[in-house]
């Protein structure tokens, strides 16, 4: 099956910071998102992002398809965006469910 | 809100037993798939049903299963339950049936605990 990499597993920011966390995986896609995981559990979803550049608020994403990799970028960052965020793709072909990564436990300090 | 719903929110019981999680998806959506998070194995597919078929199986164990109602609702069933069980169940949905190309979208999650 296709193999999804984060990096990196963990991030401790201070509150202000920027940061990039990356997502590379091992086959072509066809689906592609980012989820931040809550301290509650909940998965929300942030992007959909096969291909491509988004911005939404302080957040923003990019994947290069051809490269087979995403970064996420947090920007200003606030403690509220403590949790997990998690990188998920379908195979392209007769896949029809997402593989997650690892994910990227963050931590952002007062 | 993604409009995922999924139902208890929280669930404790005991080995041996039998749950049924709920999952109604997003209108208009007609897939669903379940998932499930656990602290060895991270998140994992289950299974996916598209207007009432099964469509796609994951790793699911031959003790659970699942069905999709005529409008379009989704029950995972568990039964015989382990202590390994103890899980956060997703259910998420979409329009299509093929997973890519569309956002799946996920519900709040059921979390089960057997004692």
């Amino acid at each position: 099956g296709i193999q999804v990499e984060q990096s990196p597993p963990d991030l401790i920011l201070q509150e202000g910071a920027n940061s990039t966390l990356r997502c590379n995986f091992s086959d072509s896609v066809n689906n592609l998102q980012w989820f931040h995981q809550n301290p509650w559990g909940q998965l929300i979803n942030l992007f959909y992002i096969p291909s491509g550049t988004k911005q939404n608020g302080r957040l923003s994403a990019t994947t290069v398809a051809t490269e087979r990799y995403s970064l996420l970028y947090i920007s200003s960052s606030q403690t509220t965006d403590s949790g997990v965020y998690f990188c998920a793709v379908v195979r392209s072909g007769s896949a029809r469910q997402l593989t997650f990564g690892s994910g990227t436990q963050l931590t952002v300090l007062p | 809100d993604s409009g995922v719903t999924q139902t208890p929110k929280h669930l404790i019981t005991a080995t041996g037993q039998r749950v049924t999680l709920r999952c109604s998806p997003r209108s208009g959506d007609l897939s669903v798939y379940w998932y499930q998070q656990s602290l060895d194995q991270g998140l994992q597919f289950l299974i996916q049903y598209y207007n009432g078929e099964e469509r796609a199986k994951g790793n699911i164990l031959e003790r659970f299963s699942a069905q999709q109602f005529p409008d379009l609702h989704s029950e995972l069933n568990l039964s015989s339950l382990e202590l390994g069980d103890s899980a956060l169940y997703f259910c998420a949905s979409s329009v299509g049936p093929t997973g890519g190309g569309e956002t799946q979208y996920f519900g709040p999650g059921t979390r089960l605990l057997v004692l």
